[in-house]
């Protein structure tokens, strides 16, 4: 069954304190991997697709990586308004459109 | 360029009632998604429409119910609401321009409460 665990659960960071969270995945054919960042009360919104391992994008303090296991999104010098929930999502070949969630990082970074 | 939208934002029912949730999609695309997002949890597929017609369904079932309209919007139905039903409804249009090429975008989502 394709499953997709994030880790940690919350993260508290000082602003200025680089971290990353981890997103690991069990699909029967990857087509895509998705972060999307979830603010309270609202919907995702979309900052990344990767395809294949070894494949890295970048969005301002954001930078997402892709291995054949997990993906990891890294935070260099967080801001308090990068404060957010973060989604991890797969496609798997053959699903049509379908994304699977894990249940998100909650990231808390303070001034 | 207008993003996916919803309608309404809020909604309270109760038990046994009946719930339409609307979504137009993004500007040029054709497919259109619905999830389910519980409260702490990552969202959960219900079903997708393309050319009017429901291509792919999740473990819901069927008093969860939709259509898509020819312009591409769509519509969610929830009947005989429960207690568990409450959730926010999450839409999401896509558009495949290619195999490396692929983005879906979610709206603001309808908050459902069912007393």
């Amino acid at each position: 069954e394709d499953q997709v665990t994030q880790s940690p659960e919350a993260l508290r960071l000082q602003e200025g304190e680089s971290s990353s969270l981890n997103c690991s995945y069990t699909v029967s054919g990857l087509r895509g991997l998705f972060w999307y960042r979830q603010d309270p009360g609202k919907g995702p919104e979309f900052l990344f697709t990767l395809y294949s391992a070894g494949e890295e994008k970048e969005k301002e303090r954001l930078k997402a990586t892709l291995t054949k296991k997990e993906s990891f999104l890294h935070i260099t010098a967080p801001k308090p308004e990068d404060s957010a929930t973060y989604l991890c999502a797969v496609q798997a070949y053959g699903a049509t459109n379908k994304l699977i969630f894990g249940t998100g990082t909650l990231l808390a970074v303070q001034p | 360029d207008a993003g996916v939208t919803q309608s309404p934002t809020h909604l309270i029912k109760t038990r046994g009632q009946q719930v339409t949730l609307r979504c137009s999609p993004k500007s040029g695309h054709d497919t259109v998604s619905w999830y389910q997002q519980a409260l702490g949890q990552g969202p959960q597929f219900i079903f997708q429409y393309y050319e009017e017609e429901e291509r792919q369904r999740g473990n819901f079932p069927d008093r969860f119910s939709g259509h898509q309209f020819p312009n591409y919007s769509s519509e969610l139905n929830v009947n005989a609401l429960l207690l568990g039903d409450s959730a926010l409804y999450l839409c999401a249009s896509s558009l495949v321009v290619g195999p490396m090429d692929y983005e879906q975008y979610f709206g603001p989502g309808t908050r459902l409460t069912v007393t």
